[in-house]
């Protein structure tokens, strides 16, 4: 498609297991981000890709969170161990460049729920 | 550091009512700033954008003037829809550095028929 793709599109785990979200940006959008949105919270910044590079990851919350992103296009997110407070939804956009002013295309999002 | 303050919601109108979501912003330098929206069920999108101070956005009916020296970005309508239920973001982008964006806490609208 033309949009910006996540799966899966929901994640019932249990605590302590790891998982692996995925996202597949627009096609020659160089910059990929992740944010991650929890219940009345706002969408918290978690890692910037440009390429293949991740030049702020400044958001990732511990650890446990990672992130990677193949021949600058798809990008996984993984969490080990994953706790309740994990859950939330996460989203990724993608952008042409990067550049300021280069509006985010967003994912509908992988809600994940820790039980 | 930078950050995005916009109102509390839900805000509930009556369809045809005027619309103003507050949104201040703190930040180094000359943030581009924005208004995304999230359609029930769909993912958030692009409202408006304004890139300098006393540049105005528009989109869709919808209003947003840069205001450099009251910090703000204030997302106005004349006469909102039904169709304009939804959570409308403030956020902000540095123009230097890296190129992350900040995102208020987003505010619900309910547009009553």
């Amino acid at each position: 498609g033309a949009g910006v793709s996540q799966s899966p599109s929901n994640k019932v785990t249990e605590k302590g297991k790891d998982v692996e979200l995925r996202c597949d940006p627009i096609s020659g959008h160089t910059a990929l981000y992740w944010y991650r949105q929890s219940l009345g919270q706002g969408l918290e910044f978690l890692i910037y890709f440009q390429g293949n590079s991740a030049p702020d990851k400044s958001g990732l919350p511990s650890d446990r969170f990672s992130a990677e992103r193949t021949g600058g296009s798809v990008s996984t997110l993984t969490i080990q161990r994953t706790q309740q407070e994990d859950s939330a939804v996460y989203l990724c956009a993608s952008s042409l460049s990067g550049v300021y002013n280069s509006p985010l295309h967003f994912g509908n999002g992988t809600r994940l729920t820790v039980t | 550091g930078n950050s995005v303050t916009q109102m509390e919601g839900p805000v509930t109108l009556s369809e045809e009512a005027f619309l103003t979501i507050n949104c201040t912003y703190t930040a180094t330098g000359y943030p581009s700033l924005f208004w995304y929206v999230q359609y029930p069920g769909e993912g958030l999108q692009l409202l408006l954008k304004a890139t300098k101070a006393d540049d105005k956005g528009s989109n869709k009916g919808f209003e947003a003037t840069y205001r450099k020296e009251t910090t703000s970005f204030h997302l106005e309508k004349g006469s909102v829809q039904v169709s304009d239920s939804a959570v409308y973001f403030c956020a902000l982008a540095r123009t230097s550095g890296t190129y992350k964006y900040i995102f208020g806490t987003g505010t619900r609208l309910k547009v009553l028929a």
